[in-house]
């Protein structure tokens, strides 16, 4: 059974048409992480969750912003969506940082017409 | 923020090979983990070693660590035609429960 869900696996969104994606977990993870993968390129951390607690990286653009209503549902929401936002979006949760390994999602893909 | 990078970026070897891929990274860790990723799909954690640990094994995976140099290895023994996927390295900050990952390897097992 998938532990990590992210919904929708496939989203096409319009320029500047604000646009959210979800994230669940079954696992009762604490922490909860955003990734943003361009084509052949790294994962790169948007921002991640310690339970309540927010952190963003200082490169994420303020476009990005994300929401955790309880420890099962991570929201990731583009405000204005650019050309340049077109991605894969990766949720992933871990019990904590500390060696511990990440469950990851499917992704979304992220299209930007 | 990128941690790591790897080497090489691309990879293609014939199948019962040994596939090698090396991460550097920049700062202290607690532990670095391997990651796979199949094409468009989301990554697979394989295997975490620790700081204060110098290799690990599991399955046909081999890992070494070095923090002196900041640097890690994956070994992949006898590979298989299923392998191919992208490797990435990701090491976390001793300040914080973020990680970030390395640049990645493509590596292609041909059959």
């Amino acid at each position: 059974d998938a532990m990590v869900i992210q919904n929708p696996r496939y989203q096409v969104t319009q320029f500047g048409k604000p646009v959210t994606l979800s994230c669940s977990q079954t696992l009762n993870h604490n922490v909860m992480y955003w990734y943003q993968q361009k084509s052949s390129q790294a994962p790169k951390l948007l921002f991640h969750y310690y339970d309540k607690d927010f952190n963003n990286e200082a490169d994420t653009p303020d476009n990005f912003q994300s929401r955790r209503p309880n420890t099962s549902f991570c929201f990731l929401d583009i405000r204005s969506p650019g050309l340049g936002d077109a991605a894969m979006y990766l949720c992933a949760t871990s019990r904590d940082a500390l060696n511990t390994e990440a469950f990851f999602g499917q992704g979304t893909r992220l299209t930007v017409v | 923020s990128q941690q790591g990078e790897e080497d090489p970026q691309a990879l293609s070897i014939q199948e019962g090979e040994n596939a090698t891929m090396n991460c550097s990274y920049k700062t202290s860790i607690n532990n670095l983990q391997w990651y796979r990723q199949n094409s468009g799909r989301g990554l697979v954690h394989l295997i975490l070693i620790r700081s204060n640990e110098r290799e690990k094994h599991s399955g046909r995976l081999r890992v070494t660590l070095d923090t002196s140099k900041k640097s890690s290895s994956l070994l992949i023994t006898a590979s298989r035609a299923a392998d191919t996927a992208s490797y990435f390295c990701a090491t976390d900050l001793i300040t914080g429960n973020q990680f970030y990952f390395g640049t990645g390897t493509s590596l292609t097992v041909i059959p």
